[in-house]
């Protein structure tokens, strides 16, 4: 059974960084881009990128660029997402979801506060 | 930028209704078009693929169809499990880009 299991809640404060995980179990994790996807609170879904865990490539949606980096480990089949430089703006909901959008993890909430 | 435009922010049904939720795309995606159910507090779940194709698992009773840049999921006799806000989705290209949502209740 294929299953994306992400870390817990985070709170950063402004202008720090935080970063979440998403653990993949059930298939060959080298075999999907891992995508990430952001949800503010009341909101729709914005798509922030994808990285091939198996040659490291990446490819971000140009609002995201200098807000996110993707990286993974081949070793323990996690995905991880890397945001600074946090405000307000970054509050929300965070999902991993497999290649195809098929799979998705159960989503992180980020939380921004002094 | 791909918009994907679903017209109906919130819709209201009764049961064993058909129900039709559109997404018009701004340019040609093929068949680069999904569709998703999100309940409150979960992670979106796939119900549609390839415009037309059923995920695994998803009840019969939800399909999808497409006419040019327009592309509809109808649900044939709803049920109350079917209520959340259903999204569409393009990976035709970069930015992959989803619609606003549009919200099913039941009447």
């Amino acid at each position: 059974e294929v299953q994306l299991q992400q870390s817990g809640p985070e709170v950063g404060r402004p202008g720090s960084s935080v970063k979440i995980s998403c653990k993949a179990s059930g298939y060959t994790f080298t075999d999907y881009v891992m995508n990430w996807v952001k949800q503010s609170p009341g909101q729709g879904l914005e798509w922030i990128g994808w990285i091939d865990p198996e040659y490291g490539s990446t490819d971000y949606a140009e609002k995201f660029k200098k807000k996110a980096t993707l990286t993974a480990d081949t070793s323990s089949s996690t995905a991880y997402i890397q945001l600074s430089s946090l405000t307000s703006e970054d509050t929300a909901t965070y999902f991993c979801a497999r290649g195809p959008f098929d799979y998705w993890g159960q989503g992180v909430m980020v939380t921004v506060s002094s | 930028d791909i918009q994907m435009t679903q017209s109906l922010a919130s819709l209201s049904a009764s049961l064993e209704e058909i129900v039709t939720i559109t997404c018009q795309a701004s340019q040609d995606i093929g068949n680069w078009l999904a569709w998703y159910q999100q309940k409150p507090g979960k992670s979106p779940q796939l119900l549609i693929h390839s415009a037309t194709s059923l995920a695994d698992g998803i009840p019969s009773r939800f399909s999808g169809s497409r006419s040019g840049t327009q592309y509809s999921l109808k649900i044939s006799r709803l049920q109350v499990e079917d209520t959340g806000i259903y999204y569409c989705l393009q990976r035709y290209s970069n930015p992959y880009t989803f619609g606003a949502g549009t919200k099913l209740e039941l009447k």
